[in-house]
């Protein structure tokens, strides 16, 4: 099975900062990698598939990066609503799996 | 408007069985495949299962196989869950998810095995 290694656990940042969470994988998945986000008590939302695209619906501050075995999401210009935990999943292979996640809070 | 609505959890005891039901709308379920996610309680999210849209295609995390399977019915746009020897550590909310990288979710239905 693909291993997923995302980090950090959890990030503190301020208002209208970028920050910037990891996912590595144990092999090459050839971006088959989307990020997640999910807010306390709802369902996660799709942000980002193929490692680079953006999601119908979501901010442009959202962007996704990277290749290989090293992908990176980013969101310029933290607000508020940013607050909530990520996730990545790689799908390029069966089993598909998650990142243990990153939760993000405000400084 | 995609909605997939899962119903079927509840708590069970060890050993036991349950089937979830997912009832998708708002678009051709029959074109896509779909997926079992699973989050425990305060945790991370864990893939379970993926079918393809006509069926021939299904997979399973190591931690079900044999126990749970995966199946839909596209004339009743719905998915199912069949989760047969469940353990303790089987307990989660389930979401039906859409897509291979999932872009609609349910809202979760939640699945407690307990003596």
């Amino acid at each position: 099975d693909i291993q997923m290694t995302q980090s950090p656990a959890s990030l503190s940042a301020s208002l209208g900062e970028t920050v910037t969470i990891e996912c590595r994988a144990s092999e090459d998945i050839y971006n088959g990698l989307a990020w997640y986000q999910q807010k306390p008590g709802k369902s996660p939302q799709l942000l980002i598939y193929n490692a680079n695209s953006l999601h119908t619906g979501v901010p442009s501050r959202f962007s996704g990066s990277g290749s290989g075995t090293q992908y990176s999401l980013k969101i310029n210009s933290l607000q508020s609503e940013d607050v909530a935990s990520y996730f990545c999943q790689q799908y390029y292979n069966y089993p598909n799996t998650f990142g243990a996640g990153t939760k993000l809070e405000l400084k | 408007e995609v909605q997939l609505v899962e119903s079927g959890g509840g708590l069970v005891q060890p050993g036991r069985s349950l089937k979830l039901s997912c009832v998708a709308s708002g678009f051709t379920f029959s074109n896509y495949g779909m997926n079992w996610i699973r989050q425990a309680p305060g945790k991370g999210l864990e893939w379970v299962a993926y079918i393809s849209s006509g069926s021939s295609y299904i997979y399973y995390a190591e931690t079900v196989k044999g126990r749970f399977t995966i199946s839909r019915d596209n004339a009743k746009n719905t998915l199912y869950l069949q989760m047969t020897s469940l353990r303790s550590e089987d307990t989660a909310l389930y979401y039906c998810a859409r897509r291979v990288a999932p872009d609609y979710w349910g809202q979760g239905v939640m699945v407690t095995v307990s003596s």
